[in-house]
């Protein structure tokens, strides 16, 4: 069975530009998470959705926008990067919304110039 | 604020001895306690996970114990393995704000 999928794996932007990562969750799953790691810290909290509908929301600015789609699949979108974003945004899913267990996938590697 | 706190951010042992790897929390709200491992270039995986009306959790060489009273997390994997080397985080997961918090991480290394 396919593990959680994200795409692209490694990505280069410029200041002001905006991104848009993709997320597969595994199969069966309808809650997707996005997370933003920066080097030796943690994953930070950005967003979850479940039913296609928002259900948490980290402390992050409105830059940042995610939405999910009827096969379950999700997108975080970035706008007016910074050099600040800088980071590993890795995605995970789960069967339910309040399932505390998760399945990350190996993240997308976004680098700001 | 810092809810999650994990102190070491290095860990080395022996292979064949006890790793024990910690977390302090602040926030009571949190109902779940786990316990993640991240090789490089991979994805965070679940390792072991403790609800809040337990204080330990055993799945083979790993335990984890947890403390409420002193907000206190710890895993501990005996005997430590060379395949154990990894970064291990600690997450705290708030059930009604259907969110995970994550400590920084303790590069463990276990030397053969």
């Amino acid at each position: 069975d396919a593990g959680v999928t994200q795409s692209p794996t490694h990505l280069i932007k410029t200041r002001g530009q905006h991104v848009t990562l993709r997320c597969s969750p595994i199969s069966g799953h309808k809650s997707v998470s996005w997370y933003q790691q920066v080097l030796g810290q943690g994953p930070q909290f950005i967003f979850q959705y479940y039913e296609k509908e928002e259900r948490g929301r980290g402390n992050f600015p409105d830059r940042f926008s995610a939405r999910q789609f009827p096969n379950y699949s999700s997108e975080l979108n970035v706008n007016a990067l910074l050099l600040g974003d800088s980071a590993l945004y890795l995605c995970a899913s789960s069967f339910y919304s309040s399932k505390n267990i998760q399945y990350f996938g190996a993240g997308t590697r976004l680098s700001v110039l | 604020d810092q809810q999650v706190k994990q102190n070491s951010p290095s860990l080395s042992v022996q292979e064949g001895r006890i790793s024990i790897l910690n977390c302090d929390y602040t926030n009571s709200m949190f109902d779940y306690f786990l316990w993640y491992k991240k090789y490089p270039a991979e994805g965070p995986t679940f390792l072991i996970s403790i609800s809040s009306i337990k204080d330990k959790n055993e799945d083979g060489r790993f335990t984890v114990f947890l403390n409420k009273s002193a907000k206190h997390l710890s895993l501990h994997i005996v005997p430590s393995q060379p395949g154990d080397s990894a970064v291990y985080f600690c997450a705290f997961h708030n059930t009604n704000a259907g969110k995970s918090t994550f400590g920084d991480g303790t590069t463990l290394t276990v030397k053969p």
